[in-house]
């Protein structure tokens, strides 16, 4: 596609729902990011993938958060047994690799909320 | 551990006019990248300009320009010609250590552009 496409845009779920929040990246890019960003702590990275590997998750809050990445395309970040806190925007972002320098694009983000 | 500081939480300008925003980082190493970002309503986030820290000339992009002040580790945004669709919440990020996928963003400044 064009951009980076993100789904839902906005979700609201009961605490202690699972959620499936989806990404998918400009088409080629190799890499692909997800960050949080909420009113408390800002813009906070959560994971990346190359490929469909992802070597950092250094970023992910809790074990209620994990992330898949499949056929180097689409990615699903999933939180489970939802909390309050977990209410932010999360934003996935792409890039055409991992190189210092190179620019992510974004797309329009998930505004997640836990009822 | 890498920090980004935005001073200013909010500022405002008329339309036609130059506005300058502020940014203060700390790194330990030696080369890193510096970016502006926009986030409008859309809440998609949209890079405004780059700076390389080993170039000393400070990056321009039509009416967007950064004065870089390495030595001071500050990173300043100025906006010529200021338009309504400037109107958002900018945000300074920086990346280091050799790889682009852990961005260390500032809290934040949100700019309206008065008519």
């Amino acid at each position: 596609g064009a951009g980076v496409s993100q789904s839902p845009s906005n979700k609201v779920t009961e605490k202690g729902k699972d959620v499936e929040l989806r990404c998918d990246p400009i088409s080629g890019h190799t890499a692909l990011y997800w960050y949080r960003q909420s009113l408390g702590q800002g813009l906070e990275f959560l994971i990346y993938f190359q490929g469909n590997s992802a070597p950092d998750k250094s970023g992910l809050p809790s074990d209620r958060f994990s992330a898949e990445r499949t056929g180097g395309s689409v990615s699903t970040l999933t939180i489970q047994r939802t909390q309050q806190e977990d209410s932010a925007v999360y934003l996935c972002a792409s890039s055409l690799w991992v190189q210092p320098g190179s620019p992510l694009h974004f797309g329009n983000g998930t505004r997640l909320t836990v009822t | 551990a890498q920090t980004v500081t935005q001073s200013q939480p909010e500022m405002s300008v008329q339309e036609a006019e130059t506005v300058t925003l502020s940014c203060t980082y700390d790194t330990s190493e030696s080369n890193y990248y510096l970016f502006w970002y926009k986030q409008p309503p859309s809440r998609q986030m949209i890079l405004v300009i780059r700076q390389e820290a080993y170039k000393q000339q400070n990056a321009t992009e039509n009416r967007f320009s950064v004065n870089f002040q390495k030595a001071a580790k500050s990173f300043s945004l100025k906006i010529s010609d200021s338009q309504l669709g400037d109107t958002a919440m900018y945000f300074c990020a920086l990346e280091s250590g050799g790889s682009n996928y852990k961005l260390t963003f500032g809290k934040g400044t949100l700019l309206t552009v008065n008519p």
